[in-house]
């Protein structure tokens, strides 16, 4: 059974680039059993996909992030990223790293979500 | 890419049947029968409760339902409980590895 746990800096200013992590447990995040989300949630609305990688490396994003965002794995320690450029109040969220099995059309398994709050 | 259409909130009585509907394309629901919904509480992740349009993933109670006609799916709750009050996501397969989500319903129950 994966788990998912995601850590971030909480507060950010304008301008700055999010980084937020993601650790897995309970399996390799190098696995081809596995595919790696990012979804957000912002405060009171609903829910976002922003994008997922595969084992094979291909990425994919949510067009409407134009092209501020990028997802990538590092394999030593078993964990992926979401770095967000330019960031600004409308991208105040939990952000959820979720995994996907591969093949499966769906998200099983969900971080508990970390909440990211940009403010001048 | 535009979100899926759902109602902001359904209520029901205990013991009654809710639906709720999710409106999305031919670029989307229409074309892939690979809708999901998601089970929300407030300040919880969210939690897979029915997947490829009509299945229920194991430990699901079988009053949770899934259809799909045209652009439209639903999520229906029978025998509606108590603890089914929580905020409901459906979600779409878009093509070419991408996904959409609805804009959430919150389920009441009176």
């Amino acid at each position: 059974q994966l788990q998912l746990q995601e850590s971030g800096p909480g507060l950010m200013k304008p301008s700055e680039t999010l980084s937020l992590t993601c650790t897995v447990s309970g399996g390799s995040i190098s696995s081809s059993n596995y595919y790696w989300v990012w979804v957000r949630q912002p405060p009171g609305k609903g829910l976002e996909w922003i994008g997922t990688i595969y084992y094979s490396g291909g990425v994919y994003y949510n067009p409407s992030l134009k092209s501020r965002a990028t997802i990538s794995v590092d394999a030593s320690r078993n964990q992926f990223s979401l770095n967000m450029n330019t960031v600004a109040a409308a991208d105040t969220a939990v952000y959820f790293c979720v995994g996907e099995g591969r093949g499966r059309y769906y998200f099983d398994w969900w971080g508990q979500g970390s909440l990211v709050t940009v403010s001048s | 890419q535009s979100a899926l259409t759902q109602p902001r909130s359904v209520s029901g009585s205990p013991g009654q049947s809710v639906t709720i509907s999710c409106t999305g394309t031919s670029s989307d629901v229409g074309v892939y029968n690979y809708v999901s919904w998601y089970q929300q509480y407030p300040g919880k992740a969210p939690k897979l409760t029915i997947f490829d349009v009509s299945k229920r993933p194991s430990g699901v109670p079988d009053r949770f339902s899934g259809s799909k006609s045209g652009n439209t799916a639903s999520l229906t709750i029978s025998g509606l409980q108590a603890e089914d009050e929580a905020d409901y996501y459906c979600c779409s397969y878009a093509g070419t590895y991408t996904w959409v989500f609805g804009g959430g319903t919150k389920v009441s129950v009176l």
